[in-house]
């Protein structure tokens, strides 16, 4: 398996654009978590899925993001209007399933940089 | 709320010494302890899944404990090499079905 892939690896925007970042998690998963990490914050849950279905989306910052996960091989993150305090490397993860806690496996993240 | 706290946040060994990595957490009720790896640039790995029942996991030279009373973990590296330069990160799931709380996660440096 190629194991998480996300994509873009870079985004380079500028303040108020919209941003989309997408992932593809590992085939068979049936959890799948996003993640973002900043040097002041470390890494925070933003949402996570578990077959498909939103479970906790508490950690999204507001209402400028959201997410979705619309069969079980692709889920969106998107930013709409970015602001420069997004700037951070996002991060899709996934794991067999998320009732028994099973490891889990990230991508290798986008950078995202909003001017 | 769960709090995950590493220290030190940077730790410098000379090759060939053990290294040993802590991980405390406020809440003794867990449900398992992962320990991750990340290299710069890229995704975490994880290296090791301790479930809350158990006392400790072992992988090659890896070796992590758990003491859920106390709210600790270490991980231990048996013999270090350069290659085990990267940060190690903790992070606790609070129950079954739970989201993962991180720790700000340790950069090890191993000097030829």
């Amino acid at each position: 398996d190629a194991g998480v892939i996300q994509s873009p690896r870079h985004e380079v925007t500028e303040m108020g654009q919209e941003v989309t970042l997408r992932c593809k998690p590992i085939s068979g998963h049936n959890s799948l978590f996003w993640y973002r990490q900043t040097m002041m914050r470390g890494l925070e849950l933003l949402i996570y899925f578990n077959n498909n279905v939103p479970i906790d989306d508490s950690g999204m910052p507001e209402d400028r993001f959201s997410a979705k996960m619309p069969n079980a091989s692709f889920s969106t993150l998107k930013i709409q209007p970015s602001e420069p305090r997004d700037s951070a490397v996002y991060f899709c993860a996934s794991s067999l399933d998320i009732a028994t806690n099973e490891k889990l496996f990230f991508g290798s993240g986008t950078q995202l940089s909003v001017l | 709320k769960q709090e995950v706290t590493q220290i030190p946040a940077a730790l410098s060994v000379p090759e060939g010494e053990n290294l040993v990595l802590n991980c405390s957490f406020t809440d003794s009720a867990i449900y398992n302890l992962q320990w991750f790896r990340q290299d710069p640039g890229k995704g975490l790995t994880s290296l090791l899944l301790i479930q809350s029942s158990q006392r400790e996991q072992t992988s090659g030279r890896l070796n992590a404990s758990l003491d859920k009373s106390s709210g600790r973990s270490t991980l231990y590296i048996a013999a270090s090499q350069p290659g085990d330069s990267a940060t190690y990160l903790c992070a606790v799931s609070g129950a079954a079905g739970n989201k993962l709380t991180f720790g700000g996660g340790t950069r090890v440096l191993v000097k030829p």
